[in-house]
């Protein structure tokens, strides 16, 4: 099983600032089998970018994925508001189990 | 537009069943893989089961192997998943999800969840 790790647990910016969210995978993961998702509270998870570079239909070009082998970063380049939430790393890669991380908490500073 | 719509959740006591629901519309269902993933209260995601477009290849947990059966009624356009031998870390919201369709399993649209909570 490929086990997603997540750091940090939580970061606390403000809006304006860059955010750099690490995923960082127990082994290699192909880049097209790693996904990020954004979770508010009260609401279901949206996919953000998959792939691990490629935005989903309708995200901001804020939004930027990247990453290889087993480290995999998601970046908000400037946080709005709405920005501020759970954020998961995702991966399969056609063996079973799909796996996600612990998740991220971007929080308001 | 892209609509899932779980249903079938509650509260039953350990050991007992559930059926939940997944109706979906404004896709071709066929053409998908569809995948049930569940979050307990305060907690990440786990996916729990995955079925693909034609219902030939099914995946599960090993979590809840041999307890929780993943179907889906192309004619009714419909995902099922059916819990037996509930426990009581099994209580979480369950969404169905939808996969995007691109190399990997990655899921574009997702339900809004329904509870399911064991306790006795």
């Amino acid at each position: 099983e490929i086990v997603l790790t997540q750091s940090p647990g939580t970061l606390s910016l403000s809006p304006g600032e860059r955010a750099t969210l690490s995923c960082r995978a127990s082994q290699s993961v192909s880049s097209s089998y790693l996904a990020w998702y954004q979770q508010k509270p009260g609401q279901a998870p949206r996919l953000l970018i998959y792939g691990a570079s490629s935005r989903a239909t309708g995200i901001p070009d804020r939004f930027s994925g990247s990453g290889s082998g087993t480290d995999f970063t998601l970046t908000i380049s400037r946080l709005e508001p709405e920005d501020f939430a759970v954020y998961y790393c995702q991966q399969y890669g056609g063996s079973p189990p799909l796996t996600f991380g612990g998740g991220t908490k971007v929080e308001i500073k | 537009q892209v609509q899932l719509v779980e249903s079938g959740g509650g509260s039953v006591k350990p050991g007992g069943s559930l059926r939940l629901s997944c109706a979906a519309s404004g896709f071709t269902f066929s053409d998908y893989y569809m995948a049930w993933i569940r979050q307990a209260p305060g907690k990440g995601l786990e996916w729990v089961s995955f079925i693909s477009n034609s219902g030939t290849t099914i995946y599960y947990a090993d979590s809840v192997k041999g307890r929780f059966t993943i179907s889906r009624d192309i004619a009714k356009n419909s995902l099922y998943l059916q819990m037996n031998s509930l426990r009581a870390e099994d209580t979480a919201v369950y969404y169905c999800a939808r996969d995007i369709v691109a190399p990997g399993l990655f899921f574009d649209n997702w339900g809004q969840g329904t509870l399911v909570t064991v306790s006795s």
